[in-house]
C-alpha cells in the first residue's frame, strides 16, 4: 500500500521569503503522480501543482515549483515569494492507478 | 472553467437519518470519487465510480454507503444511517479519462451528525 508522510505539522514565515514543504511516499509502482494540494480555510482543495514520476524534470508553476527526488521517494514544494494569501494547509498526494493518498497536511501560515 | 459543484455547502442531521449528499461532477468527465477529511485530519479515499458502477472503494465504505449516478450529471452519496463519527467533510472529485491524472475537487460538503 501507498503512504504520504509530511513531517512538518506546522510551518510560518515572512510574507516574501521562501518556503519549502517535505514530502516522502512509499510505493512500489513505477508508474504514477504526485500532486500538492492547498486547502485554505473555506476548506476547498486546489490543485497547486503536479508532476508525473516519468519526468525527470522539476514541475514549475508561477511561483510553486517542487523538488522530485524519485530515488529517495521525496517530493517537496517550494513557494517563492510567498504571499499572505498562500496561508492555508497543503496536502501532498500520491496517485497510482485509481484514488489518491494523501499525506496529513503542513499547515503553512503567511505572517506579514 | 468549468468546475465540480456540491450541495448542499453544510448538512445537520440527527444520528440514524439518512442522508444524500450531491455533486455535478466537469460534464465531459468519466471517473468519479468521494473522499472524507475528519476536522484535523488528512483526506481519505472512500470509492471511485466509473461506467456507473463502483471501480474500487476503501474500507470505510461499508454496506452504509451508497453511490449513484441516477442521471447524465449527478453524482451522489448516500449514508443510510448515520453515525457521529460520520461527521466530516465529504469532496466529490471528477476526472477526465484513463489517460488523464489529475482529479479536480469540488467545495465539499460539512456534514454534522448530532
Amino acid at each position: 500500500a501507498q503512504t504520504v508522510t509530511q513531517s512538518q505539522p506546522e510551518m510560518s514565515v515572512q510574507e516574501a521569503e521562501t518556503v519549502t514543504l517535505s514530502c516522502t511516499y512509499d510505493t512500489s509502482e513505477n508508474n504514477y503522480y504526485l500532486f500538492w494540494y492547498k486547502q485554505p480555510p473555506s476548506r476547498q482543495m486546489i490543485l497547486v501543482i503536479r508532476q508525473e514520476a516519468y519526468k525527470q524534470q522539476n514541475a514549475t508553476e508561477n511561483r510553486f515549483s517542487v523538488n522530485f527526488q524519485k530515488a529517495a521517494k521525496s517530493f517537496s514544494l517550494k513557494i517563492s515569494d510567498s504571499q499572505l494569501g498562500d496561508t492555508a494547509m497543503y496536502f501532498c498526494a500520491f496517485k497510482g492507478a485509481q484514488k489518491l493518498v494523501f499525506g496529513q497536511g503542513t499547515r503553512l501560515t503567511i505572517n506579514p | 472553467e468549468p468546475e465540480v459543484t456540491q450541495t448542499p455547502s453544510h448538512q445537520v442531521t440527527q444520528m440514524g437519518q439518512e442522508v444524500i449528499l450531491r455533486c455535478v461532477p466537469i460534464s465531459n468527465h468519466l471517473y468519479f470519487y468521494w473522499y472524507r477529511q475528519i476536522l484535523g485530519q488528512k483526506v481519505e479515499f472512500l470509492v471511485s465510480f466509473y461506467n456507473n458502477e463502483i471501480s474500487e472503494k476503501s474500507e470505510i465504505f461499508d454496506d452504509q454507503f451508497s453511490v449513484e449516478r441516477p442521471d447524465g450529471s449527478n453524482f451522489t452519496l448516500k449514508i443510510r444511517s448515520t453515525k457521529l463519527e460520520d461527521s466530516a467533510m465529504y469532496f466529490c472529485a471528477s476526472r477526465v479519462d484513463p489517460r488523464a491524472d489529475t482529479q479536480y475537487f469540488g467545495p465539499g460538503t460539512r456534514l454534522t451528525v448530532l
